[in-house]
Formats: C-alpha cells, sequence, structure tokens
C-alpha cells in the first residue's frame, strides 16, 4: 500500500525554539495533506488541511502563526511549531490522499515533540 | 460539523472471543467510514473501511456493518489474538469535505492470553 513518512519520529526541544515536521507521500503524489495532533489516550484532532500550492485550511481555534504549514509540492507537507511551549507537546500526525473522490488516507507514523 | 462518538472507551476479551465496537454519526451527509487500529506510539493504521452504499464488509477477522438510517456503523472482530490489542478509532467524512475524517474518541481493546 501507500506510504508516507514523517520525519523526524521524535524530538526534544527547548521551550522558545522552533521545530519543523516532515511529511512525505513516498510512492503517489497527494493533492491534500492533513495534520492532526493527540495527546495521550485521547483522540486524533484536526489542525489543517493542507493543499498543494494553496495556503492551509486552519481548524478552529488553531493558532495559523504558531503552526506554520507549507506544502510546497505533491510529496511534502511540513508542519513548523514555532516559539515551542511545554504545553505544545504531543504527538503530531500527518495524512495524505491522493485525491478524488472520497477514498482512503494514508497516516505517517507520527512525530513526538517534547518541549522543555 | 460532523459528531462521531464511540462506545466502549475500553474492552477486555478473552483470546478467541469477538470484540465489538461501535459508532455513531451525525451528519447524514457522510458516505465513508473508515476504521483504524493505532499502537503505542505509532500512526493510525486503516483496517477497514465501508461506504454508504454498501451495508456489511468482511475482510478475514474483521468486519463492519453500517446502518445508515439508524447512523450508526460497528467494527467485529472475531477470534481475536493477543496481537489484537491496540487502540481502535472510527472515523466518518463525505466527499463534499474533501476527505476530512472526523474521528471518534477511540477504543483501547486487550486481548488476554
Amino acid at each position: 500500500g501507500a506510504v508516507v513518512s514523517q520525519h523526524p519520529s521524535r524530538v526534544i526541544c527547548k521551550s522558545g525554539t522552533s521545530v519543523k515536521i516532515e511529511c512525505r507521500s513516498l510512492d503517489f503524489q497527494a493533492t491534500t495533506m492533513f495534520w492532526y495532533r493527540q495527546f495521550p489516550k485521547q483522540s486524533l484532532m484536526l489542525m489543517a488541511t493542507s493543499n498543494e500550492g494553496s495556503k492551509a485550511t486552519y481548524e478552529q481555534g488553531v493558532e495559523k502563526d504558531k503552526f506554520l504549514i507549507n506544502h510546497a509540492s505533491l510529496t511534502l507537507s511540513t508542519l513548523t511549531v514555532t516559539s515551542a511551549h511545554p504545553e505544545d507537546s504531543s504527538f503530531y500526525i500527518c495524512s495524505a490522499s491522493s485525491g478524488g473522490a472520497t477514498g482512503e488516507l494514508f497516516f505517517g507514523e507520527g512525530s513526538r515533540l517534547t518541549v522543555l | 460539523g460532523e459528531n462521531v462518538e464511540q462506545h466502549p472507551s475500553t474492552l477486555s476479551v478473552q483470546e478467541g472471543d469477538s470484540a465489538v465496537i461501535k459508532c455513531t454519526y451525525s451528519d447524514s451527509a457522510s458516505n465513508y467510514f473508515p476504521w483504524y487500529k493505532q499502537e503505542l506510539g505509532k500512526g493510525p493504521q486503516l483496517i477497514i473501511d465501508i461506504r454508504s452504499n454498501v451495508g456489511e464488509k468482511k475482510d478475514q477477522r474483521i468486519a463492519v456493518t453500517l446502518n445508515k438510517t439508524a447512523k450508526h456503523f460497528s467494527l467485529h472482530i472475531t477470534e481475536t489474538q493477543p496481537e489484537d490489542s491496540a487502540v481502535y478509532f472510527c472515523a466518518a467524512s463525505m466527499e463534499s469535505s474533501g476527505d476530512k475524517l472526523t474521528f471518534g474518541t477511540g477504543t483501547r481493546l486487550a486481548v488476554r492470553p
């Protein structure tokens, strides 16, 4: 099946620094990518929808200036957590869709961010 | 927007027994219902999905049923094995939302050897 790769899988950073997480579709072109955040023992909460070549659409309550999303190509989307704080510590997961009618989404392995 | 509820939140079964997880959704326009298995520290993996034009779908030990009238769908795992232990999420989406999934709250399944 299709593969979505996320990098890094784990990152620890100091408070106030920025962290970039990459999401790549390895064997298909992803017209749309989604970014989710998952706190321990909770469900996945959609943060934003990323379309190649256009601005991301953010869900209500998600600060677009804090969570910068760039979908520069059909195989790569990046999420940058700017000026990270301990409350941003979470599991961030991306998924990718090849587009067309409602279809299967392929998820990355997730990136665990710990902000000290 | 869509709201998906999932029950139970935890489920413990004896190896070999069946496990059933149920979800309800609110938006009658939803037409795609996938189920994901998430192991600790990993991303969700699709295990089975069903579309609104089908009432039931089966893949070996896993089956999903959909009742569009009642707006609920269920996951059935038969002959459970310890490796089935994980968190399972249901989700719903509609074509008009561009594959945007709304997830249920998750069910932690433990299969006792």
